[in-house]
């Protein structure tokens, strides 16, 4: 199946400081990007979608200067987080879309583990 | 809110038992999926049944769908530890983009040896 993967796996911060998480697509063309949150014991919350070459579309409530999102290219989205604080402090899980797959199938990448201090 | 709401939250039984998972939704589908999520790690695709289906099997896994009243049951038989993990429904956004998913709020299942 389809492979995603995420870098890196987890990364601990100070607080103020900026952190850069990578999401790509190894063995196929992501049309579309999603990156999600998820804090412990909850359910997954989209931050926002990433269509390649386009700027995203962030979900109410998610800051699009705090929460940078770049798809330069069909297998790459980056999400950049900017001066973050505790709070940002979640599981971010990116998941991947592309034509191949059945409509609304995705992919989901292994997450990576945001520790803010 | 969440488009899907699961019960129970949290299910224990022991290895060789059934295990049965229950989704709501609010609003009409084409589509649910299910997707699995070991502690700590992304999701996994289970299985997608669409709303013309009443019953999808695939392995050792059962998905029932009752859209009259916007349902799904996800059975797992003859349970293994392996498969203590946390399982979310999601179903299309409404509104959103066909491709966007809105994820149940979970069950936890834990299989005991």
């Amino acid at each position: 199946g389809a492979v995603v993967s995420q870098h890196p796996s987890w990364v601990i911060c100070k607080s103020g400081t900026s952190v850069k998480i990578e999401c790509r697509s190894l063995d196929f063309q992501a049309t579309t990007m999603f990156w999600y949150r998820q804090f412990p014991k909850q359910s997954l919350m989209l931050m926002a979608t990433s269509n390649e070459g386009s700027k995203a579309t962030y979900e109410q409530g998610v800051e699009k200067d705090k929460f940078l999102i770049n798809h330069a290219s069909l297998t790459l989205s980056t999400l950049t987080v900017t001066s973050a604080h505790p709070e940002d402090s979640s599981f971010y899980i990116c998941s991947a879309w592309t034509s191949g797959t059945e409509t609304d199938t995705q992919y989901f990448g292994p997450g990576t583990r945001l520790t803010v201090l | 809110s969440q488009q899907g709401e699961e019960d129970p939250q949290a299910l224990s039984i022991q290895e060789g038992e059934n295990a049965t998972m229950n989704c709501s939704y609010k609003t009409s589908i084409n589509n649910l999926q299910w997707y699995r999520q070991n502690s700590g790690r992304g999701l996994v695709h289970l299985i997608l049944i669409r709303s013309n289906e009443r019953e999808k099997h695939s392995g050792r896994l059962r998905v029932t769908l009752d859209t009259s009243k916007k349902s799904s049951s996800l059975l797992i038989t003859a349970s293994r530890a392996a498969d203590t993990a946390s399982y979310f429904c999601a179903t299309p956004r409404w509104g959103g983009s066909a491709r966007q998913l809105t994820f149940g709020s979970g069950t936890q299942l834990t299989v005991l040896p």
